[in-house]
């Protein structure tokens, strides 16, 4: 089956700063990776993705590039604040509509 | 438009007590998903269903898990006896069958404690 392997596991930055977290897979089958933020006690809330026939793709300050050859794909948040505190999630999705998750990335903004 | 609702939100059971947690996914919606996300960890799936049917129960520990999705809509998993081990947020999302996005809404979640 599928493999996501997230890292880092932490990551802490200063307000401003940007914020770069990156994801592995071993399936080739997988063609849909969405990023979710989790907020303490909250639900996973999607809050970008990537097809397998896009390089990349950006919202205001968050984009994802996707490698399929290497089978990687990045999530950059850029000018990061306090609110994009929260436990980011990637995933990797088939056509089966299985969606495997990495084990997340505790990102801190400190004011 | 009501998002993907579950309950209850917390439960606290003695260990080799039975336990249920219901969801509710957002309508018109034909997949269903219930995850177990352990703290620190990502989602992991048990059980997916398009409509009624189970299509990927692969990794639903059968022993004591079981799950029905009745006419297609609400689930139900179910969990006999619970053991220590089982504590854990479990989670219910849907998504549209067919939509290629394959954009997963989730639930609040379940969160377990088995004493």
């Amino acid at each position: 089956g599928e493999n996501v392997e997230q890292h880092p596991s932490t990551l802490s930055v200063q307000e401003g700063d940007s914020a770069v977290i990156k994801c592995t897979y071993s399936d080739s089958a997988s063609n849909y990776f969405p990023w979710y933020k989790q907020e303490l006690g909250k639900r996973p809330q999607l809050i970008i993705d990537i097809r397998s026939n896009v390089g990349e793709k950006k919202d205001q300050r968050i984009a994802v590039t996707l490698n399929k050859t290497a089978k990687h794909f990045s999530l950059h948040i850029t000018e990061t604040q306090p609110e994009d505190s929260a436990v980011y999630f990637c995933a990797a999705h088939t056509n089966a509509g299985k969606s495997t998750f990495g084990d997340g990335t505790t990102l801190t903004v400190k004011p | 438009e009501a998002g993907v609702v579950q309950s209850p939100r917390y439960k606290i059971i003695e260990k080799k007590q039975p336990v249920a947690f219901w969801c509710n996914p957002i309508s018109g919606h034909n997949t269903l998903y219930w995850y177990l996300q352990n703290l620190g960890q990502g989602p992991e799936l048990l059980i997916r269903y398009e409509n009624e049917e189970a299509v990927d129960d692969s990794q639903l520990p059968k022993d004591r898990f079981s799950a029905e999705r009745l006419k297609g809509v609400d689930s139900t998993l179910k969990i006999q006896p619970a053991e220590l081990g089982d504590s854990a947020v479990y989670l219910c999302a849907s998504s549209l069958f067919g939509d290629n996005t394959g954009e997963l809404f989730f639930g609040e979640g379940s969160r377990l404690t088995v004493l």
